[in-house]
């Protein structure tokens, strides 16, 4: 079975430029969240979606943030316009239900210069 | 508001060395308790878990007891391999709401040397 997977892994923009996230869940997976790692700090939660609804998205930082899931397969975060802070590894997970295990992708490493 | 606390790394340690990672929590309720581990180049993995006061997570020879009278879920391993260097973070989720977002830890880097 295939695990989650993010593309790109690696991401390198200027400011002000837009760039898009994809993450791709477990198949089956119902949850599907998003979290960001910035400059070696903690992992944070951006938002939780189950199926293509929107449950929580209290960590998403601004309104440049925009996640969709669209079908309630695959998801994507897009960063518009992007801003030098908005550097550092976005990490998707996924899990069947909403007590279970979270698993998650490699991450998407991305540079804002 | 929830949050973990892990210690400062990077941690060092010789193969064969023993192995704590400290982790502290704050959180009303009961939370479930987690050790997710980074390889390099790999993607964040569930390493073990503890869902309740007293239970103890274990795995690959690491283990953390949850311990709700402390507010504490420190990582051991009885003796570390090269191959466990990483990064290890804990983490929190709250169950009973609408969503079990992770709250983490910033992480400690394990470096074992041979």
């Amino acid at each position: 079975e295939a695990g989650v997977t993010q593309f790109p892994s690696h991401s390198v923009i200027e400011k002000g430029q837009t760039v898009t996230l994809r993450c791709d869940p477990i198949s089956g997976h119902d949850n599907l969240y998003w979290y960001r790692r910035v400059m070696g700090k903690e992992i944070k939660f951006l938002l939780h979606f189950v199926k293509e609804s929107k449950q929580d998205e209290s960590g998403m930082p601004n309104n440049r943030f925009l996640a969709e899931r669209t079908g309630g397969t695959y998801s994507t975060l897009k960063v518009q316009p992007a801003e030098l802070e908005d550097s550092g590894v976005y990490f998707c997970a996924s899990s069947p239900g909403l007590v279970e295990t979270q698993y998650f992708g490699p991450g998407t490493r991305l540079l804002v210069l | 508001g929830n949050s973990v606390t892990q210690m400062e790394g990077p941690v060092t340690l010789s193969e064969e060395a023993f192995l704590t990672i400290n982790c502290t929590y704050t959180a009303t309720g009961y939370p479930s308790l987690f050790w997710y581990v980074q390889y390099p180049g790999e993607g964040l993995q569930l390493l073990l878990k503890a869902t309740k006061a007293d239970d103890k997570g274990s795995n690959k020879g690491f283990e953390a007891t949850y311990r709700k009278e402390t507010t504490s879920f420190h990582l051991e391993k009885g003796s570390v391999q090269v191959s466990d260097s990483a990064v290890y973070f804990c983490a929190l989720s709250r169950s009973g709401g609408a969503t079990n977002k992770l709250i983490f830890g910033t992480g400690t880097l394990l470096a074992v040397q041979p």
